[in-house]
């Protein structure tokens, strides 16, 4: 089956900095998103993606599908920003579950 | 938006209880499933199912049983509850395999078996 692989696996950042997350899959996908664990445990859905480029305020994505790998743009970084952010995508088969990469730990101090 | 709720934020029983775990999602998703989440092991599917009735095993099924009776809700069942299933669980919702089939969350249940 597809494997999902993230980096950095943790990442530090000032307040008003940027950073790039980079999400790598090892076959073709149909779908891929992007999620926001907060500190509650509550996965945020940020982007479906499957190839492109989409922007939501100060995130963006990009997945080129050719390529086999996305890319999370966060610009200006907040606090509330803390946190796990996982791309996943799915298995294709019959269960259609979501394959999740070990995500990024991302703490923006103050 | 999508709505998917769980019944219960945090949850502590004892070994051996029948636990059940609700998920109600309200935009009339065919598929619904249930994941556990663990330290080092990421997310794992446990059941889902993709219409009333119908469900389907996926990677750790062993000790769980579901219930789908209406569309909108999906129950995990933990027969006899053991230590070792104290974890985060997740419920998630999407529509049709084959058509946009994004997966939207819960706020997950925090469970701990004593």
């Amino acid at each position: 089956g597809i494997q999902v692989e993230q980096s950095p696996p943790d990442l530090i950042l000032q307040e008003g900095a940027n950073s790039t997350l980079r999400c790598n899959f090892s076959d073709s996908v149909n779908n891929l998103q992007w999620f926001h664990q907060n500190p509650w445990g509550q996965l945020i859905n940020l982007f479906y993606i499957p190839s492109g480029t989409k922007q939501n305020g100060r995130l963006s994505a990009t997945t080129v599908a050719t390529e086999r790998y996305s890319l999370l743009y966060i610009s200006s970084s907040q606090t509330t920003d803390s946190g796990v952010y996982f791309c996943a995508a799915p298995w294709g088969g019959a269960t259609n579950k979501l394959i999740f990469g070990t995500g990024t730990l991302l703490a923006v101090q103050p | 938006d999508v709505k998917v709720t769980q019944s219960s934020r945090y949850l502590v029983k004892r070994t051996g209880e029948k636990v059940f775990l609700e998920c109600v999602q309200d935009m009339d998703h065919e598929n619904m499933f249930w994941y556990r989440q663990d330290p080092g092991l990421g997310l794992r599917l446990i059941y889902f199912s993709y219409d009333v009735k119908m469900k389907e095993k996926g990677d750790i099924p062993e000790g769980y049983s579901v219930s789908r009776e209406k569309k909108e809700r999906f129950s995990l069942i933990l027969e006899s509850a053991s230590t070792n299933q104290t974890s985060m669980y997740l419920c998630a919702s999407s529509l049709s395999i084959g058509s946009r089939n994004e997966q939207f969350f819960g706020p997950g249940t925090r469970l701990t078996v004593l």
